[in-house]
């Protein structure tokens, strides 16, 4: 299966701390995606890393890439209580652009 | 708002009957999704349609039936469903199908007694 895999499943932290939140995924992509998603809600667009970037920061969010070890991390610096949610990661599949693959999440808690 | 709206957002329904879903989009997107979110489940995608025509069936049951009439409409008529079949479902859009960002609606929450 090309799923990403969420790690750690939950993550419960305080108000101000930094968050970070992994993601392994099993064959080749050309991106990966961070989404997050509110309790029953749609999912919101965080940022994307294409293959052959390492690095992305966008304002409190940096997010890595090591296409060598299959895995991604996404790093919430200063956490605030309105971060709390669950987060994604996505993969599409290297021949088949018209999928994109789900991890099960990362259900953050900031406790304010 | 991220310009992808749904309704209904809850729906209650049992295993004889026939009802829809409806997603529309206002972003001017080629491609749209039908995700199914089950709990403790990963995200499934279900469908891909990109200008109107259907790109991805992703072994969906039959009782599950996309209809998509415009770039800007898509819906997911849904008959004879399983309690199994509850779930959020969840409706995306794409400037072209691919790997692009996605645009999501609010969910339908479905219910199947």
């Amino acid at each position: 299966s090309q799923q990403g895999e969420e790690d750690p499943q939950a993550l419960s932290i305080q108000e101000g701390e930094n968050a970070t939140m992994n993601c392994s995924y099993k064959t080749s992509i050309n991106n990966l995606q961070w989404y997050r998603q509110n309790s029953g809600r749609g999912l919101v667009h965080l940022i994307l890393i294409r293959s052959n970037e390492r690095e992305k920061h966008s304002g409190r969010l940096r997010v890595t890439l090591d296409t060598s070890k299959k895995s991604s991390s996404l790093l919430i610096t200063a956490s605030r209580a309105a971060d709390t949610a669950s987060y994604f990661c996505a993969t599409d599949g290297e021949y088949n652009f018209n999928k994109f693959y789900f991890g099960s999440g990362t259900k953050l808690n900031v406790k304010p | 708002e991220t310009g992808v709206t749904q309704t209904p957002r809850h729906l209650v329904m049992g295993m004889t009957n026939k009802k829809s879903l409806k997603c529309e989009q206002h972003l001017g997107h080629n491609a749209m999704y039908w995700y199914k979110q089950s709990a403790k489940k990963p995200l499934e995608l279900m469908f891909v349609y990109s200008l109107e025509e259907r790109v991805e069936n992703n072994s969906v049951p039959s009782r599950f039936s996309p209809e998509c009439p415009n770039s800007s409409h898509l819906f997911l008529h849904l008959h004879t469903l399983q309690p199994e079949d509850s779930a959020l479902y969840l409706c995306a859009s794409s400037p072209v199908a691919g790997n692009d960002e996605q645009f999501f609606g609010p969910g339908t929450r479905l219910t199947v007694l």
